[in-house]
């Protein structure tokens, strides 16, 4: 079974432009999570997707915004980018949005200059 | 809002010896997973403990879930290099900041 797959696997983009992420769970999984993760911070929630739905949300700016398609892939978005955006953009897929357990893709490296 | 503290931050051993990572919490968790993450990849989920008080072993690791639920521990015996990496223990959407292990040869 193939696993999560995140594109494109490095981006760099400058302060103001925006940038959109794409993530295709493990097969049969309907529950995609996505996450923010720098060295001082740690992996930060960013927002849960189940059936097209946003189930949960993490604390974030309204930059960050994301979907979920029929097919279960999801993408994000972050707009109007600032240096701080500047992070590794991991995307997790469970069976369901009940399940604790989570398998993650590689990431996006994603720098702001 | 639930926390999960692990310790130590970092650590750095020989090829041999062992070692053990924590990960505490004020909060009641079902379920507690621990990761272990390579630079620049997503982390590996290495295991799933659900019931208060439980032990599983994975080859020379071994990862217990506190009585009450609020913690976990990782036992690593006789460290490998390959061992090195950034373990992550995870409670549903949330993870503690990591323990970055160095096993040098």
């Amino acid at each position: 079974k193939a696993g999560v797959t995140q594109t494109p696997r490095y981006l760099i983009k400058t302060r103001g432009q925006q940038v959109t992420l794409s993530c295709s769970p493990i097969s049969g999984h309907r529950s995609v999570s996505w996450y923010q993760q720098t060295p001082g911070q740690g992996l930060q929630f960013l927002f849960e997707y189940f059936s097209e739905t946003q189930r949960n949300k993490g604390n974030f700016p309204g930059r960050f915004s994301g979907r979920q398609f029929s097919n279960s892939r999801s993408e994000m978005n972050v707009s109007t980018l600032e240096l701080g955006d500047s992070a590794l953009y991991l995307c997790a897929s469970s069976f369901s949005w009940r399940a604790d357990t989570q398998y993650f893709g590689p990431g996006t490296r994603l720098t702001v200059l | 809002t639930q926390l999960l503290e692990q310790s130590p931050q970092f650590l750095s051993i020989q090829e041999g010896e062992n070692l053990t990572v924590y990960c505490n919490s004020s909060s009641v968790f079902s379920s507690l997973q621990w990761y272990r993450q390579e630079p620049g990849e997503g982390p590996v989920l290495l295991v799933t403990v659900v019931t208060g008080g439980e032990v599983k072993k994975l080859k020379r690791l071994t990862f217990q879930f506190g009585d009450a639920r609020k913690d976990s521990s990782l036992h690593i015996t006789a460290a490998q290099p390959g061992d090195t990496g950034l373990y992550l223990c995870a409670g549903k959407l949330t993870f503690g900041k990591g323990t970055l292990l160095t096993v040098n040869p």
